[in-house]
């Protein structure tokens, strides 16, 4: 079965950029995948930010941005807000199915 | 406005089975998929499938195979989930999620449902 790869946590500075990644065991991410992105705040369900790669929601800030980046699926954030701490999950259609990476810890410190 | 609206916490004893509703609102019910994703106390999410409203099409991960169904009601909208042979590793909030027409896309999704499985 596909694992995914995300990084635990990571750490950004308020009006700073960062790019969390989505890896899959399988090899390089493509835009096959359709690699999908959500937000998700404490005690709170998720929240759809990016679908297939790079594809923004009508409701998704413009500082977030999707891509693939060195193989992976990549979500950018550009000019981080306090808000925007939160855990991010990406998704990627594998075989024929989907599968979650184990999820971003975001902390805007 | 697209709405998906989920029943209420269940509590359960191992052994049994849940069944989750998922009541979709403000869009064709049978032009959409519903996706069922599960996450347990501090993890991350778990895919568990995707149900196509339209002709029943069904694509369940193989970690629940034998044990998860979906189903739906048109006349009300509702796609449900049922998960049988409970044990404590399935306590978790459940969420389902929508499937635009456009591959890869899913947008809205329910509030969840806590499911407790406990003695």
């Amino acid at each position: 079965q596909t694992v995914v790869t995300q990084e635990p946590s990571v750490t950004v500075s308020p009006g700073g950029t960062v790019t969390l990644t989505c890896a899959s065991s399988t090899g390089a991410v493509t835009s096959n995948y359709y690699a999908n992105w959500f937000q998700q705040k404490h005690g709170q369900g998720p929240r759809a930010l990016i679908y297939s790669t790079s594809n923004k929601h009508p409701w998704t800030p413009a500082r977030f941005s999707g891509s693939l980046l060195g193989g992976k699926a990549a979500l950018t954030l550009s000019g981080v807000q306090p808000d925007d701490e939160a855990d991010y999950h990406c998704l990627l259609s594998c075989s024929g199915s989907w599968v979650f990476g184990g999820g971003t810890k975001l902390t805007v410190l | 406005q697209v709405q998906l609206v989920q029943s209420g916490a269940e509590v359960k004893n191992p052994g049994a089975s849940v069944k989750v509703s998922c009541k979709a609102s403000g869009y064709t019910f049978t032009g959409y998929g519903i996706h069922w994703v599960r996450q347990a106390p501090g993890q991350g999410l778990e895919y568990m499938g995707w149900f196509t409203a339209g002709n029943d099409g069904t694509k369940y991960s193989q970690d629940f195979q034998g044990r998860l169904v979906f189903t739906r009601d048109t006349s009300a909208t509702t796609v449900y989930m049922e998960l049988s042979s409970l044990t404590s590793e399935d306590t978790a909030v459940y969420y389902c999620a929508r499937q635009t027409p456009t591959l890869g896309h899913l947008d809205y999704w329910g509030q969840g449902t806590p499911v407790t499985v406990s003695s």
